[in-house]
């Protein structure tokens, strides 16, 4: 058991609303990252957390935005949802920033739909 | 840039026979490599990883070199089990970036 949890495992939304994603990270662990599978693919990099400050972000919009707490844990948004974002959403906990020898821990998931 | 490329899936396979699945990197500098494991309805699972040139990844039967000359990193297994059904993807990181880079992944499927 990897020790990531998210929350909700899955949720239903309807185009333009806006979404919040949570992720509980390892004991341990002070990095947290988002990544957004969609179906058939490989995850996507959205963005990176590192004690409290983003700390790389890929090729999404600023609708997508996010959170980390003192705690380590981690909140995703998107706002304007758009039906393309239909999506598992990752998050994945790590020691450190990632890196070259840094492993990461993802969650299970959060499967979103926008209809 | 950085990216990772998978052999297109998927792959049907029965109990026993081997297995192996294709993974070719581009990268800036010398990554690390990896290869994660998705069951139905769950995230990702690290499966192996080797961090230099010529390092060799394993776990639960599974391999993968990490070949330089070729930029690659392919995942063998001599005898997969029906548990083995699973998609596997590819990744890699460097010590100049903040994330992984995956493929797009290759699903696996194992009849007895």
């Amino acid at each position: 058991e990897t020790g990531v949890t998210q929350s909700p495992t899955h949720l239903i939304k309807t185009r333009g609303q806006q979404v919040t994603l949570r992720c509980s990270s390892q004991s341990g662990h002070n990095t947290v990252s988002w990544y957004q599978q969609a179906l058939g693919q490989g995850p996507q990099f959205i963005f990176q957390y590192y004690r409290e400050e983003e700390n790389g972000r890929g090729n999404f919009p600023p609708r997508f935005s996010g959170l980390q707490f003192p705690n380590y844990s981690s909140e995703l948004n998107v706002n304007a949802l758009e039906l393309d974002d239909s999506a598992l959403y990752l998050c994945a906990s790590s020691p450190d920033r990632i890196r070259k020898n840094t492993e990461a821990f993802f969650g299970q998931g959060t499967r979103l739909t926008v209809v | 840039g950085n990216s990772v490329t998978q052999m297109e899936g998927p792959v049907t396979l029965s109990e026993e026979a081997f297995l192996t699945i294709n993974c070719t990197y581009t990268a800036t500098g010398y990554p690390s490599l990896f290869w994660y494991v998705q069951y139905p309805g769950e995230g990702l699972q690290l499966l192996l990883k080797a961090t230099k040139a010529d390092d060799k990844g394993s776990n639960k039967g599974f391999e993968a070199t990490y070949r330089k000359e070729t930029t690659s990193f392919h995942l063998e297994k001599g005898s997969v089990q029906v548990s083995d059904s699973a998609v596997y993807f590819c990744a890699l990181s460097d010590k100049t970036g903040n994330q992984f880079y995956f493929g797009t992944g290759t699903s696996l499927t194992v009849i007895p």
